[in-house]
């Protein structure tokens, strides 16, 4: 079956700090991944995707996510956390040829200043 | 370019009554997703719309069915409303259906069922 695990529920870090995100798939295909944020109020704003080719992608506000297809994972990461960057985080998985997603539960993050 | 509109922004009905929800797509674009969102479930796919035609439908009860205008617009109709109806129903379109075009998301319907 498709399914997309996020562990972490909620996750507090100090604004500077480092993060990392944490998304387990589980796809009988290739699959297409994405990460997507939600502001309190708002809709989801897609942060990066992959679909093939360098495992390694930039997304917008300066995060980046990798591509481990031994570990089935694609975990989110920034260098430096900013206050504005506390929201609701979600992984997906799709296929090529629909606008179908499957979203894990997401991580919820909190940035103390 | 204006964004994905949902109308209305929120609703309250009740138990037994139905509900339509809208979502006006981006300009140009042609896919028009619908999901839902719950604490407990989390976001849930509930059908996807490419010119007219229903291309996917995820697992929801019957009471639960849309459709999609020609100018691309969509309606989401639930009939005889329960209280685990109760979410944010989110819209998103695309320009094209497939994995290859951004989704963009409207902000939603949240939906009080009492």
């Amino acid at each position: 079956a498709q399914s997309v695990t996020q562990p972490d529920i909620h996750i507090t870090v100090s604004e500077g700090a480092s993060l990392e995100l944490r998304c387990n798939y589980s796809y009988g295909a290739t699959p297409y991944l994405f990460w997507y944020v939600q502001s309190p109020g708002q809709g989801l704003q897609l942060l990066l995707k992959y679909f093939s080719g360098d495992t390694l992608v930039q997304g917008i506000k300066g995060f980046e996510a990798e591509f481990k297809r031994s570990q089935s994972s694609f975990n989110l990461r920034k260098p430096s956390v900013h206050w504005s960057d506390a929201a609701e985080y979600f992984c997906a998985v799709g296929p090529l040829n629909t606008d179908k997603l499957i979203f894990g539960t997401g991580t919820r993050l909190q940035v103390f200043p | 370019k204006a964004g994905v509109t949902q109308t209305p922004r929120y609703l309250i009905k009740t138990r037994g009554q139905q509900v339509t929800l809208s979502c006006s797509p981006i300009s140009g674009h042609r896919s028009v997703s619908w999901y839902q969102q719950t604490p407990g479930q989390g976001l849930q796919f509930l059908f996807e719309y490419f010119s007219e035609t229903q291309r996917n439908k995820g697992n929801f009860p019957g009471r639960f069915s849309g459709r999609q205008f020609s100018n691309s617009r969509s309606e989401m109709n639930v009939s005889t409303l329960e209280l685990g109806d109760s979410a944010l129903y989110l819209c998103a379109s695309s320009l094209d259906s497939g994995q290859n075009n951004e989704q963009f998301f409207g902000p939603g319907t949240r939906l009080t069922v009492l």
